[in-house]
C-alpha cells in the first residue's frame, strides 16, 4: 500500500520569499511517481510537477521545484519568489508505476501568500 | 478539446434518493476515476476504470456503483444517497502514451445531501 503524508496543514509566507512545503512517502513499490497539485480556491486541480523515483535530476517546471531525496522518502515542494496567486492548497500525491494503480493523495496544505 | 468534464455541478440530494454523476473525457483516455474531497482528508479514490467495459474499487467505494460501458463516459451512481456521502466529487482520466503520468481532472460536482 501507498501513503502519503502531509504534516503542514497551513503555511504563510511573505511574497517574493521562497517556501518549501513538506511530503513524505512509503511504498513498497520499486518504480513510482511523485507528484503536486495545486487547489486554488475556485476548486480546480491543478497540475504542477512530476518526479519519477529513477529519475537522475530533481524535477523542476517555472517556479517550481521538487527536492527528491530518496534514502528519505521525501518529495517537498519549493514555490520561489511566491507570489499572491500562489495562496492555495497544495497536494502532494504518487503512484506506484507498475500496473494501473491509481494516485494516492495526502491531506493537503494551504499555503497563504502574505503581502 | 475539453478535456474531463463532470455533469452536474451542483446537486442537493434528500437522504434516500438516487442519482448518477457524469464523467466524460474527449482524450481517448484509458483510465479514469472517481475521488471524493472532504475537508481535511485530501482526495480519496472510490472505484476506478483502467479501460472500457472494467471497474475496480477504491479505498472508499461503498454506497457507490459505477459503470464505463463506453471508453469516454464514467458513471458514478448512489443508489441511496446518505449525509456522510456530502462532499466534492472529482472524476480524473490518465491516457498511457505520451505524458501518461499526468492525472486530468474535472471541475467537480458539489453534492450535498440533507
Amino acid at each position: 500500500a501507498q501513503k502519503i503524508t502531509q504534516t503542514q496543514p497551513g503555511m504563510f509566507v511573505q511574497e517574493k520569499e521562497a517556501v518549501t512545503l513538506d511530503c513524505t512517502y512509503d511504498t513498497s513499490d520499486p518504480s513510482y511517481g511523485l507528484f503536486w497539485y495545486k487547489q486554488p480556491s475556485s476548486g480546480e486541480m491543478i497540475f504542477l510537477i512530476y518526479q519519477g523515483s529513477y529519475d537522475q535530476q530533481n524535477a523542476t517546471e517555472g517556479r517550481y521545484s521538487l527536492n527528491f531525496q530518496k534514502a528519505r522518502k521525501s518529495a517537498n515542494l519549493v514555490i520561489s519568489a511566491s507570489q499572491l496567486g500562489d495562496s492555495a492548497m497544495y497536494f502532494c500525491a504518487m503512484r506506484g508505476r507498475s500496473g494501473n494503480t491509481p494516485l494516492v493523495f495526502g491531506k493537503g496544505t494551504r499555503l497563504s501568500v502574505i503581502a | 478539446n475539453a478535456g474531463v468534464t463532470q455533469t452536474p455541478k451542483f446537486r442537493v440530494l434528500k437522504t434516500g434518493q438516487s442519482m448518477t454523476l457524469l464523467c466524460a473525457q474527449d482524450m481517448n483516455h484509458e483510465y479514469m476515476y472517481w475521488y471524493r474531497q472532504d475537508p481535511g482528508m485530501g482526495l480519496r479514490l472510490i472505484h476506478y476504470s483502467v479501460g472500457e467495459g472494467t471497474t475496480a474499487k477504491g479505498e472508499v467505494p461503498d454506497g457507490y456503483n459505477v459503470s464505463r460501458l463506453k471508453k469516454q463516459n464514467f458513471l458514478l451512481g448512489l443508489e441511496s444517497a446518505a449525509p456522510s456521502q456530502t462532499s466534492v466529487y472529482f472524476c480524473a482520466s490518465r491516457g498511457n502514451r505520451d505524458r501518461a503520468y499526468e492525472q486530468y481532472f474535472g471541475p467537480g460536482t458539489r453534492l450535498t445531501v440533507t
